[in-house]
């Protein structure tokens, strides 16, 4: 069983069009966060959600729009895609614990924009 | 979040413990120290993490000095699978904050 999945894995896609990522987790975590990672290799937070609620937005273009239907999901929307929106992005979930959370990330979601 | 040194890359025969340092000298009293991988194309690996006391577990052990502004992470019989960037990221002890994730250090296993 996948604890954290996405779905796609690969996504090829025109500058200017609106795709979505989305981000599933079987572990019973109350966060989830989105991160991105570009071709210089640098991980970077974008969100973070807990219990459906927004808690992180790292300075993200708002073009970028997470969704969580329920705990368990996180989407990532993002509209007039860009070239410099190619990179992977990695879901994560983490179980809120003061200095005991571990974060559980999914295989991640290449993106490449054309 | 404290900033966190590590060396760019280091190498280590298959079988020998790998010892991976790393500096934190701004470290705060309320900050932990996590070890994260990320193996080639896949998404990062929790490892180990720890506040003031050493720590193992089935991966691998934390060193962390008596002043907590230093670590080391330890895998005592490095495999060719351990072949990965290495992070080691300190953060407060309060949920739900954010990894702030350095270049960390790119440990290839030499057979």
């Amino acid at each position: 069983d996948t604890a954290v999945s996405q779905t796609p894995k690969y996504l090829v896609t025109q500058m200017g069009n609106d795709k979505s990522i989305k981000c599933e987790q079987n572990l019973g975590h109350d966060t989830m966060y989105w991160y991105k990672q570009d071709s210089k290799k640098f991980l970077k937070i974008m969100f973070s959600y807990n219990n459906k609620e927004l808690i992180i937005n790292e300075t993200v273009p708002n073009r970028f729009s997470p969704k969580s239907p329920d705990k368990a999901h996180l989407n990532l929307h993002i509209n007039s895609l860009e070239l410099g929106d190619s990179a992977v992005y990695f879901c994560a979930s983490s179980q809120r614990d003061p200095g005991e959370e571990t974060q559980y990330f999914g295989p991640g979601t290449r993106l490449l924009v054309l | 979040d404290a900033k966190t040194t590590q060396p760019p890359s280091m190498d280590c025969a298959e079988g020998r413990a790998a010892n991976l340092p790393c500096n934190h000298s701004t470290i705060s009293g309320n900050e932990y120290v996590y070890w994260y991988r990320q193996i080639h194309s896949q998404g990062p690996q929790y490892i180990i993490h720890g506040l003031k006391n050493n720590e193992t577990n089935e991966m691998a052990s934390l060193i962390i000095t008596e002043d907590r502004k230093s670590s080391t992470l330890i895998l005592p019989h490095a495999t060719l699978r351990d072949t990965a960037v290495y992070y080691c990221i300190v953060r407060p002890n309060f949920g739900n904050e954010k990894l702030t994730f350095g270049t960390g250090t790119r440990l290839t296993i030499i057979p």
